[in-house]
This record gives C-alpha cells, structure tokens and sequence, in this order.
C-alpha cells in the first residue's frame, strides 16, 4: 500500500518564476492539505483540499493555489515566486478532512533563488 | 490569534535519559491535539489526544493533554539514538483538518 506520495523531491527556480508541486494521497483517503515548512519552524497551513474544492485556507496570498483531481490527487502551483517561498512543501492525506490518521507525504525542497 | 508554543526549542540528553517535551496552546475552536515525530522530511504520528487526563502510550512514549491549561507534554523514557529527532506539536481547528503546528522541539540523544 503505498503512502503519500510527493513530485518532484527537489526543485530548483528563480524569483518571479512558477511551479507546481504534485501529491498523490494515500490509497482509501479523499482529503489533501498542504503545509509549508521553513527550515527550523513548523509546518504552516496552507490549504486543504476535499471533494474538489478548497475547504480550508490559510494566511498565504493568492500566489498559492490549488486543485484537486477526481482522483484525489493534488497540485500545489506557486506563482512570482519570492526568495522568501523557499522551503520544505508538505502534502498531508486523511480521510473526509480529518485529522485523524492524517499521513504526511516526504515533501518538495523548493529553492528560489 | 491561534498559536501553539513548544518548550524547550532544543534538547541534548544522553542514552537512557527521561525527558519530557512541552506543549502549550491557544486555539479558538480546539477539537484534538496531535504529537508528530519529524527525523528527515515526513513528519510521522505519534498520538491524538481528544481528552484531557487520559494517558495515550506508545512502547517508551506517552503523552497526556490538560483541556484546562491549555498544555500536553510527551514523555520518552530510557531514551535511545534512534529517538533523536524534531517533536512537533499541533492542535487542529474545529472539525476541519486544519493543523497549526508549533515550532518543534528538536532533541539529540548522545550515545
């Protein structure tokens, strides 16, 4: 059974570019959240993602968005990337937007430089 | 605003030690607090605690919330190598699934 699974591991992009990260849940979960962590802090919420549609957002601008796909599967895309939007990217899955036995996946290392 | 606060920030012990990690919070709409293991990248479960004075264990690890101070710690005793590791803390908001996470406690365990 495979867990959450994130691409691509690394990535590497200049200021004013965009990107897309991509999850895939874990196998039975219906629910997405991404999270962003800077090196030495905790994660930070972004948004979560359930039946197709934001559910839930966090305090980060309109330059982050998202989409979910029938399948569950998820996109994280960043636009006019800021030096300051380096970080660890982290996709989460559970079932029906809890947190219960909500699995991490290992992450996107975003540089901007 | 929301926040959820780890104390200490960092931790150095050696094989065999007790220690005890600290979580405080202040949330609007608290629904259950979740103890994570981070060594690399992903962080892992360790415990949800819904209730306040029930102890969850796990093997060497357990943890307890107090609803009414606002706080959970997680112990780990006879510490071990393989424990070093970020610990980190989050209450989720509401029934939403939403986490907000604290800072992290990053312990060492010296052989």
């Amino acid at each position: 059974d495979a867990g959450v699974t994130q691409s691509p591991t690394h990535l590497i992009k200049t200021r004013g570019q965009q990107v897309t990260l991509r999850c895939s849940p874990k196998s039975g979960h219906d629910t997405v959240s991404w999270y962003q962590q800077a090196l030495g802090q905790g994660p930070q919420f972004i948004f979560q993602y359930y039946e197709e549609e934001e559910r839930q957002r966090g305090n980060f601008p309109d330059r982050f968005s998202g989409h979910q796909f029938p399948n569950y599967s998820s996109e994280l895309n960043v636009n006019a990337l800021l030096l300051g939007d380096s970080a660890l990217y982290l996709c989460a899955s559970s079932f029906g937007g809890s947190a219960y036995e909500q699995y991490f996946g290992p992450g996107t290392r975003l540089t901007v430089t | 605003e929301d926040k959820v606060v780890q104390s200490p920030l960092s931790l150095v012990v050696h094989e065999g030690d007790t220690v005890t990690l600290n979580c405080s919070y202040e949330v609007t709409n608290f629904r259950s607090l979740l103890w994570y293991k981070q060594e690399k990248k992903a962080p892992t479960f360790l415990f949800m605690l819904t209730s306040s004075g029930i102890e969850k264990k796990s093997g060497r690890l357990s943890s307890i919330l107090d609803k009414k101070e606002l706080f959970s710690i997680l112990n780990i005793t006879a510490t071990q190598t393989g424990d070093s590791a970020v610990y980190l803390c989050a209450v989720e908001f509401g029934n939403t699934g939403k986490l907000i996470f604290g800072q992290g406690t990053t312990l060492q365990v010296k052989p």
